[in-house]
């Protein structure tokens, strides 16, 4: 089992452009969390994943976002039309979740967005 | 609103020695797991300790223990014999009984050699 891996690690882009990251979880996990962090601050939660329902997306996930999970493994995040604000270090978590128990997530080393 | 309150934006100690890191939080839910995360410089976040919170009894993993202070909702991380490999940010985080984690903002702690 490799954890979950991101790519690309790094993106540079022109403001206005489109990007899409995409994250691979643990094989057996049916979580998959995206979040935002932004320099000195803790990840933000943007939305998540039940195998591949979107169930919960934040309010900081606006129309330019775009999340999607086909058949409960991989997600890709796609930001439309690049803006300066949207630098930010995207981590994507990943997790199996039972009857009881902690939902505890793993990370992965994340996609650092840059907006030029 | 449940939060996440981390007081102490940066600390740094000597190698060998002990550092307590604050954490204190906000939620009208009864039973919920509090996390500890670590985020080394460059690479992943990764959890350092768990603690539910009808378990009266501190977490502990090896170097690590928490003070966990229901009532007074505060949760506080101990590092002994702290070492260079401990340098990281430090992240309180907790679920609260939803389906995602909200997180303080981070101690960044330094390990003088």
């Amino acid at each position: 089992d490799t954890g979950v891996s991101q790519n690309p690690r790094h993106k540079i882009t022109k403001r206005g452009q489109n990007v899409t990251f995409r994250c691979d979880p643990i094989s057996e996990h049916n979580r998959l969390y995206w979040y935002r962090q932004t320099l000195g601050q803790g990840p933000e939660f943007l939305t998540y994943f039940q195998n591949e329902a979107q169930l919960e997306k934040s309010r900081l996930l606006s129309d330019r976002f775009s999340a999607e999970r086909p058949k409960g493994s991989f997600s890709t995040l796609e930001i439309q039309r690049t803006e300066q604000g949207d630098s930010a270090m995207y981590l994507c978590a990943s997790s199996l979740v039972g009857i009881s128990g902690a939902n505890v997530l793993t990370f992965g080393a994340g996609s650092r967005l840059t907006v030029l | 609103a449940q939060t996440v309150t981390q007081s102490q934006p940066e600390m740094s100690v000597q190698e060998a020695e002990t550092v307590t890191l604050s954490c204190t939080y906000d939620t009208s839910e009864s039973n919920y797991y509090l996390f500890w995360y670590k985020q080394p410089p460059s690479r992943q976040m990764i959890l350092v300790i768990r603690q539910e919170a009808y378990k009266q009894q501190n977490a502990t993993e090896n170097r690590f223990s928490v003070n966990f202070q229901k009532a007074a909702k505060s949760f506080s991380l101990k590092i002994s014999d702290s070492q260079l490999g401990d340098t990281a940010m430090y992240f309180c985080a907790s679920p609260f009984g939803n389906e995602k984690l909200t997180f303080g903002t981070g101690t960044r702690l330094t390990i003088i050699p």
